[in-house]
């Protein structure tokens, strides 16, 4: 199966500043990677995925960065609010249609 | 859309009792999953239906887990029986295009 690996576990940020979040995979057959987002009490939210035809893909302050040489890719958060304050899940497809998840960083942004 | 609806909210049971979770996926989609969180061990993947037929179950932790999926719009977990080990927040999701999962707000799950 698929392992998927996230550092750190738990991210402080000052608001305003850039969280960034790292994530590596084993399965190089793995060809699709999406971030969740989720905060206390709540469900996991998809926020960005990536496909592995592209390097790089970006919604407004959030981007997603694949690297499939390495087996890695990153969440990066720019403009830091305090409702980004969450708990992020990286995950990679497996299988038949699986997802395996990393898990979790806890990203606390400072006021 | 509703989004995925899952059933009950919360659930405290005793140990020894039948659970039963319910979840109904967003229409249109073809794949179901039945996750578990907890803080030790994170996410985990307990089965995964397409189609309504039961593709991988290997991470169902024992018999006393079962799953079921009559049709394309209600899917059930049972328990039986419970133990206080099973506590945790029980998660089901739904997908149409290949990886894409959309969670449901969760079953709350407290074994005393």
């Amino acid at each position: 199966g698929e392992n998927v690996e996230q550092h750190p576990s738990t991210l402080s940020v000052q608001e305003g500043d850039s969280a960034v979040i790292k994530c590596t995979y084993s399965d190089s057959a793995s060809n699709y990677f999406p971030w969740y987002k989720q905060e206390l009490g709540k469900r996991p939210q998809l926020i960005i995925d990536i496909r592995s035809n592209v390097g790089e893909k970006k919604d407004q302050r959030i981007a997603v960065t694949l690297n499939k040489t390495a087996k890695h890719f990153s969440l990066h958060i720019t403009e830091t609010q305090p409702e980004d304050s969450a708990v992020y899940f990286c995950a990679a497809i497996y299988g038949n249609n699986r997802l395996a998840f990393g898990k979790g960083n806890q990203v606390v942004v400072i006021p | 859309d509703a989004g995925v609806i899952q059933s009950p909210r919360h659930e405290v049971t005793e140990m020894g009792q039948e659970v039963t979770l319910r979840c109904k996926p967003i229409s249109g989609h073809n794949s179901l999953f039945w996750y578990r969180q907890t803080m030790m061990r994170g996410l985990e993947l307990l089965i995964y239906f397409n189609n309504n037929v039961p593709i991988d179950d290997s991470g169902m932790p024992e018999d006393r887990f079962s799953a079921k999926m009559p049709n394309a719009s209600f899917s059930t977990l049972k328990i039986q029986p419970s133990e206080p080990r099973d506590s945790a927040v029980y998660f089901c999701a739904s997908s149409w295009r290949r990886g894409e999962q959309f969670f449901g707000p969760g079953t709350r799950l407290t074994v005393l």
